[in-house]
């Protein structure tokens, strides 16, 4: 499978812990972007990267959030002090063309 | 998707078309899509259609772009129970990569 992988599927987390999530973009992507859905809701952008440039933020990312691309490859988000209005679906999408931006399953975390 | 509204729910019979509708604000967006989303699972991109066109086909997939109202639709020929799943609409505006989404819409193809 090519596609956009993430890493975990599910986390279920202790209000306070923190966790980490990978996405493994399609290869030679460059440009790389996480986004977070609530129940019933469309998803809501977080930050994007091209290589491993950060350079776009939603000021929905809070400090409690930080989000890296190394090497250019794959991104790591990482969530400090979760709370439970965190829990949501966090979705990766990875492009090389503007126009098409292919998601990953999503890692789905519940913070209780 | 504050910017992008859709209706909530749209229930067909199996074998008609469907229609879904999208609304956007920003007459900036360069690109609106339509993706897919089956119940815990990611996004499945099904179509984009650029803002200088106003008709996009593939296949069963007819998407049609009002951009005068900044009216977006995605037909679905002969719909299947396959095709019951959430469909957003989302733009992408000229002076970001983001995409902007909307709530979704509930497509439920009754047998």
């Amino acid at each position: 499978d090519t596609g956009v992988s993430q890493d975990p599927r599910h986390k279920i987390t202790k209000r306070g812990q923190n966790v980490t999530f990978r996405c493994d973009p399609i290869s030679e992507h460059n440009r790389l972007y996480w986004y977070r859905q609530t129940l019933g809701q469309g998803p809501e952008f977080l930050t994007y990267f091209q290589n491993e440039a950060q350079l776009e933020k939603s000021r929905l990312l809070s400090d409690r959030f930080s989000a890296e691309r190394p090497k250019g490859s794959f991104s790591t988000l990482e969530i400090q002090r979760t709370e439970q209005g965190d829990s949501a679906m966090y979705l990766c999408a990875s492009s090389l063309k503007v126009a098409e931006a292919f998601f990953g399953q999503g890692t789905r975390l519940t913070v209780v | 998707g504050e910017d992008v509204e859709q209706s909530l729910f749209l229930s067909v019979r199996e074998g008609d078309s469907s229609v879904i509708n999208c609304t956007y604000t920003d007459s900036s967006s360069t690109y609106l899509y339509w993706y897919k989303q089956e119940p815990g699972a990611g996004l499945q991109l099904l179509t984009y259609i650029f803002s200088n066109m106003d008709m996009k086909q593939d296949q069963r997939l007819t998407v049609l772009l009002n951009k005068k109202d900044k009216h977006l639709s995605l037909r679905i020929a002969d719909t299947q129970t396959g095709d019951s799943a959430i469909y957003f609409c989302a733009e992408n505006r000229e002076s970001s990569y983001k995409l902007i989404f909307g709530s979704g819409t509930r497509l439920l193809v009754r047998p």
